[in-house]
């Protein structure tokens, strides 16, 4: 069975600031997926931006980028030129190539966007 | 394209009774998968359905079931209905790729209280 670890329960910055947050797993996979969903206080759970384990590159999309070093097992998430609307509930996720365990949530991240 | 529906979105029970919530995918999308989110235990996966067939199964005991029709639409089902059943049930889908970088995305919830 897999384990994700997000050690930060909540993060709080100014707007425009740049924000990591992070994530560490831990799998005997070697054929996995990773990814980052944001739940803002509606609920929606929201595709952030997804890493396939077997590509070196380290996603991008548009403000959010990924830090993946596959050796270590860590997947962070760092989101440039922050803005209100990404106030919300940052998950990590794993999920193993096969799908089978569906995808194994860490606890989450509160990141606020002061003004 | 219509994202994942659920239905209903608030639903209030009592002890002892069952439940059945209702998911739509998106068009295309042959895999739904559930999962549980509560503040103690997190986002905690259910079970995935693909082609009207179980596929996948959390760990959940036997109250907790499903199926899946001819249209992907998919329902779950929580029979004896505890306190602690109280939670956000999540359904996501996507292409239901084996092996694949399958993408989940998921609908709204289904927000339940037993009293």
């Amino acid at each position: 069975a897999q384990t994700v670890t997000q050690s930060q329960p909540e993060m709080s910055v100014q707007e425009a600031e740049t924000v990591t947050l992070s994530c560490t797993y831990d799998t005997s996979e070697s054929n996995y997926y990773l990814f980052w969903y944001k739940q803002p206080p509606s609920r929606q759970m929201i595709l952030v931006i997804r890493q396939e384990a077997y590509k070196q590159q380290n996603a991008t999309e548009n403000r959010f980028s990924v830090n993946f070093q596959k050796a270590a097992k860590s997947f962070s998430l760092k989101i440039s030129d922050s803005q209100l609307g990404d106030t919300a509930m940052y998950f990590c996720a794993f999920m193993a190539g096969g799908g089978a365990d569906g995808l194994t949530f860490g606890k989450g991240t509160h990141l606020i966007i002061q003004p | 394209k219509a994202g994942v529906t659920q239905t209903p979105r608030y639903l209030i029970k009592t002890r002892g009774q069952q439940v059945t919530l209702s998911c739509s995918p998106i068009s295309g999308h042959r895999s739904v998968s559930w999962y549980q989110q509560t503040p103690g235990q997190g986002l905690q996966f259910l079970f995935e359905y693909f082609s009207e067939t179980q596929r996948n199964k959390g760990n959940f005991p036997g109250r907790f079931s499903g199926r899946q029709f001819s249209n992907s639409r998919s329902e779950m089902n929580v029979s004896t209905l505890e306190l602690g059943d109280s939670a956000l049930y999540l359904c996501a889908s996507s292409f239901g790729l084996a092996g694949g970088p399958d993408t989940q995305y998921f609908g709204p919830g289904t927000r339940l209280t037993v009293l």
